[in-house]
């Protein structure tokens, strides 16, 4: 099984300030098909997860530009340039080159 | 617009089979390229993936899971259908399912429903 890592697992931050996430993968997650399938989900308290960014580095429809994602292989990051109140939940990363896996999370909250 | 719903008991005791419903619109399961996922959340915990159907009725499992997992469609209902035997305390959770889709590449997991929670108890 490919297993996911992410640190830190809380983050508390200052709004207007910037925030970074990494996701470390067990196995290279470069598909046969030439794409790595590293997707990032927000989940808001009793929300259900939405996704911010897949395939890397490419933004949702809807989600703002202060979010974005960088990486390659095993290695990958979201940053939010500037955080803002409503970007508190837990967020995720998650693997679709090897079957599905998800990351254990990383609470954000304000400082 | 697509969405998805999910449907089943609230409650269900230890060694029963569980019975979970997604139904879907927006998106037919008879075009190919799609697919939609079960991925579940124990209370205050992360997210873990279950199963997945394709449209083609290629399915697959979680490894840790496998054995106790069975996912079905109806396409004319717009619905997929998982089922867990064995039910334990510890497979309480909420359980969502997801659509992916392909075009050009694999687009996993784009909307989500709302979630059922699942309280597996005596």
């Amino acid at each position: 099984d490919v297993v996911m890592t992410q640190s830190p697992l809380s983050l508390p931050v200052i709004v207007g300030q910037p925030a970074s996430i990494s996701c470390r993968s067990s196995h290279s997650l470069v598909n046969n098909d030439g794409n790595t399938y590293l997707s990032w989900f927000q989940q808001r308290p009793g929300q259900s997860p939405r996704r911010l960014i897949y395939r890397v580095s490419n933004r949702d429809s809807g989600v703002p530009d202060r979010f974005s994602g960088s990486g390659s292989g095993t290695d990958f990051t979201l940053k939010i340039s500037r955080v803002e109140a409503e970007d508190v939940g837990v967020y995720y990363c998650m693997q679709g080159t090897h079957r599905w896996t998800f990351g254990q999370g990383t609470k954000v909250e304000i400082k | 617009q697509i969405t998805l719903k999910e449907s089943g008991p609230t409650l269900v005791k230890p060694t029963q089979t569980l019975t979970l419903t997604c139904t879907f619109s927006g998106f037919s399961l008879n075009t190919s390229g799609v697919g939609v996922g079960w991925i579940r959340q124990p209370p205050g915990k992360a997210l873990e993936w279950l199963a997945l159907i394709y449209w083609d009725d290629d399915k697959r499992y979680s490894p840790s899971l496998e054995s106790r997992l069975t996912i079905t469609k109806d396409t004319s209902k717009n619905q997929v259908v998982l089922t867990m035997t064995n039910m334990d305390p510890v497979d309480t959770a909420t359980y969502f399912c997801a659509h992916l889709d392909w075009n050009y590449t694999w687009n996993f997991f784009d909307f989500w429903g709302q979630g059922t929670l699942l309280t597996v108890s005596s």
